[in-house]
């Protein structure tokens, strides 16, 4: 069974527009952590933000939050104010007990 | 001062033949893990070694084997290469192995090209 859905496969944003990147999972697990990766076509994978299944505060990191819904099992990625460099493949992830879980991805392009 | 390494970046390589990948984090963490990313960017997870200990292994050819010296490397091996095993190998290392909690940082990726 899948754990992590990332239903949109691409995404188009305007420079200095925010976007939503959508994350849903699924555990029966307590505790849990879920994790934002970000993939430029360079190749590396870039550690975003993190939310711990019992935060009760999202997660926010420079201009990325973390918009967590744990009744809905949603953890979406909020990019605010987007610039060009900001195109990239983006991850959900979730870990728990010591699996790692990772969703298929969302391909984000800024445009100017 | 990289935090987690891996070595080579590129390997390009005939099928059948055996090839290694290093890899090395400098973070003191006590847990790494090597991933497989194949052509539509999907990123699963094939094993992971705790203070030189296995701790995952998931499904995968017996004609891979990790090796850790030491909790600073694990080295990934894999004997008798397939046109399959085309892919881009994440190396991660995280602090203690809780993976609820920690963060799993990743090399920069190695590109495997069997011909």
């Amino acid at each position: 069974a899948q754990k992590i859905t990332q239903t949109q496969p691409g995404m188009f944003v305007q420079e200095k527009e925010a976007v939503t990147l959508d994350c849903t999972y699924d555990t029966s697990d307590q505790s849990y952590g879920l994790f934002w990766y970000k993939q430029p076509s360079s190749g590396e994978m870039i550690f975003l933000i993190y939310q711990g299944s019992y935060d009760e505060q999202n997660a926010t990191e420079g201009r990325y939050s973390l918009n967590f819904q744990k009744a809905r099992k949603s953890a979406n990625l909020v990019i605010s104010a987007s610039q060009l460099g900001d195109s990239a493949m983006y991850f959900c992830a979730m870990g728990t007990g010591n699996q790692f879980y990772f969703g298929t991805g969302t391909s984000l392009t800024v445009i100017p | 001062d990289t935090a987690v390494s891996q070595t080579p970046k590129y390997l390009v390589t005939q099928m059948g033949n055996d090839k290694s990948i290093k890899c090395e984090q400098n973070l003191g963490h006590d847990t790494m893990y090597w991933y497989k990313q194949d052509s539509k960017k999907f990123l699963k997870i094939m094993f992971s070694y705790n203070n030189k200990e296995l701790i995952i292994n998931e499904t995968v050819p017996n004609r891979f084997s990790p090796k850790s010296p030491d909790k600073a490397h694990l080295n990934l091996h894999i004997n008798s290469l397939e046109l399959g095993d085309s892919a881009v190998y994440f190396c991660a290392s995280s602090q203690d192995g809780l993976a609820g909690i920690d963060t799993q940082y990743f090399g920069p990726g190695t590109r495997l090209t069997v011909l």
